[in-house]
């Protein structure tokens, strides 16, 4: 199952507007992950928000984190054409596995794909 | 780019085949976690290998394995190749086995099972 929830799950803008996508997830975090994918290909990552931040900058891009409403925002400010692609958030989170091993891996949510048009 | 390589790039399987994939990770991590991702959805954890062991294993069966070289580079193996394992195939490594930090992606391969 899916820790992390985007919405929405699509968005269309022109270039100059500014893109905004949440993320909601459903158990306590250490930090929360956003990363970028373009066109199916691997994923880049672009910000980490640790659990005691609230906001976080980036160049373009702002990063703020509720964890009392378990929720995160990515804004990307005066959107590119280049900034289309598939935005996921992610969350580490510690599992124990049908062996009992202890380990902690990455769930994503389904993702935000924004399409900037020129 | 990440320093993370995978090869190959595409690859196209029929259904009961095996396939190899490789990953190269980035100097320095040592541990390295598989991904597969369906069209349109977020990538789900297969597994992880730290110091050449299997370190945590999602919701996927046993034909999904894996190997940890002591260069950290990886390889995914999946056997009896079914038309659902039609993925985009990405590792991730990072420098320690803490969840605590970014991971550096490859590029991915992405597999079609006929």
């Amino acid at each position: 199952s899916q820790q992390g929830e985007e919405d929405p799950q699509a968005l269309s803008i022109q270039e100059g507007e500014n893109a905004t996508m949440n993320c909601s997830y459903k158990t306590s975090i250490n930090n929360l992950q956003w990363y970028r994918q373009n066109s199916g290909r691997g994923l880049v990552h672009l910000i980490l928000i640790r659990s005691n931040e609230r906001e976080k900058h980036s160049g373009r891009l702002r990063v703020t984190l509720d964890t009392s409403k378990k929720s995160s925002s990515l804004l990307i400010t005066a959107s590119r054409a280049a900034d289309t692609a598939s935005y996921f958030c992610a969350t580490p989170l510690s599992h124990i596995d049908a062996g009992g091993t202890s380990y902690g891996k990455l769930t994503f949510g389904q993702g935000t794909i924004l399409t900037v048009h020129p | 780019e990440t320093g993370v390589t995978q090869s190959p790039t595409h690859l196209i399987k029929t259904r009961g085949q095996q396939v190899t994939l490789r990953c190269s990770s980035q100097s320095g991590h040592n541990t390295v976690s598989w991904y597969q991702q369906a069209l349109g959805q977020g990538p789900q954890f297969i597994f992880q290998y730290y110091r050449e062991e299997e370190n945590g294993r999602g919701n996927f069966p046993p034909r999904f394995s894996g190997l940890q070289f002591p260069n950290y580079s990886s390889e995914l193996n999946v056997n009896a190749l079914e038309l659902d394992d039609s993925a985009l195939y990405l590792c991730a490594s990072r420098r320690d086995v803490s969840m605590l930090g970014e991971q550096f992606f490859g590029p991915g391969t992405r597999l079609t099972v006929l």
